[in-house]
């Protein structure tokens, strides 16, 4: 089993559109846990930490639920720019593990 | 955020020679680290780069292939030797600041392998 797991993808979605991603994470013990975007032939860049109290920034919503380590982002009015990779990613002791991604296209 | 340079963004070797990728940081880090990431792929952690010692690989990756140093708090290399066209990928600087738990990266090395 792999320590981060994603949702496949690819998604293709309208403009305005709401779209949800979930992961999920197998060790307990984690303790950060971020959303990156990841563009074509780009570095991953943070687009969000996650907190068990949920957090918002625009139209970007994140969620964790250590009960369940499940791990969501919620973009709402989705925008052209919005297509990208996004990667979920775990903190677990000095260690970052990445999730496969999660391939969003936005179409007018 | 830490601004990263690393260099260079892109080379093309042929098989059996090294390429070194450098990675700086304009400021002290805690911890650097070297990822890879093939076509299609998400990112794989090579190795954490430790100041004044050896690096500490993941599964796979060993340290004749992949040589790192990291002889301060702001700087690191990372050698690919020995290239193959299996090497061709991105390979990708990642630091963690001082009192941070999040990553931040450089821009990416795209290396072709011919």
């Amino acid at each position: 089993r792999k320590e981060v797991e994603q949702d496949p993808g690819p998604f293709n979605v309208p403009e305005g559109a709401t779209v949800a991603f979930n992961c999920t994470y197998s060790n307990s013990a984690s303790q950060s846990f971020f959303w990156y975007r990841q563009d074509c032939r780009k570095e991953p860049k943070l687009l969000m930490s996650v907190y068990s109290s949920g957090n918002e920034d625009g139209r970007f919503t994140a969620q964790l639920n250590r009960a369940s380590q499940y791990i969501s982002l919620l973009i709402r009015d989705s925008k052209l720019s919005d297509s990208a990779t996004y990667l979920c990613v775990v903190n677990h002791g000095f260690k970052t593990i990445f999730g496969a991604g999660t391939r969003l296209f936005v179409k007018a | 955020s830490a601004v990263i340079s690393q260099k260079p963004s892109r080379d093309i070797c042929q098989r059996g020679t090294s390429l070194t990728i450098q990675c700086q940081v304009d400021s002290q880090v805690t911890m650097m680290f070297w990822y890879r990431q093939q076509p299609g792929q998400s990112l794989t952690l090579i190795a954490t780069a430790n100041q004044g010692s050896e690096a500490t690989y993941e599964s796979g990756f060993v340290i004749d292939k992949f040589p790192i140093s990291r002889p301060n708090l702001t700087f690191s290399t990372l050698t690919v030797s020995n290239l193959s066209p299996e090497d061709s990928s991105i390979y990708l600087c990642s630091v963690v600041g001082q009192g941070a738990t999040e990553a931040f990266f450089g821009q990416g090395t795209r290396l072709t392998v011919v």
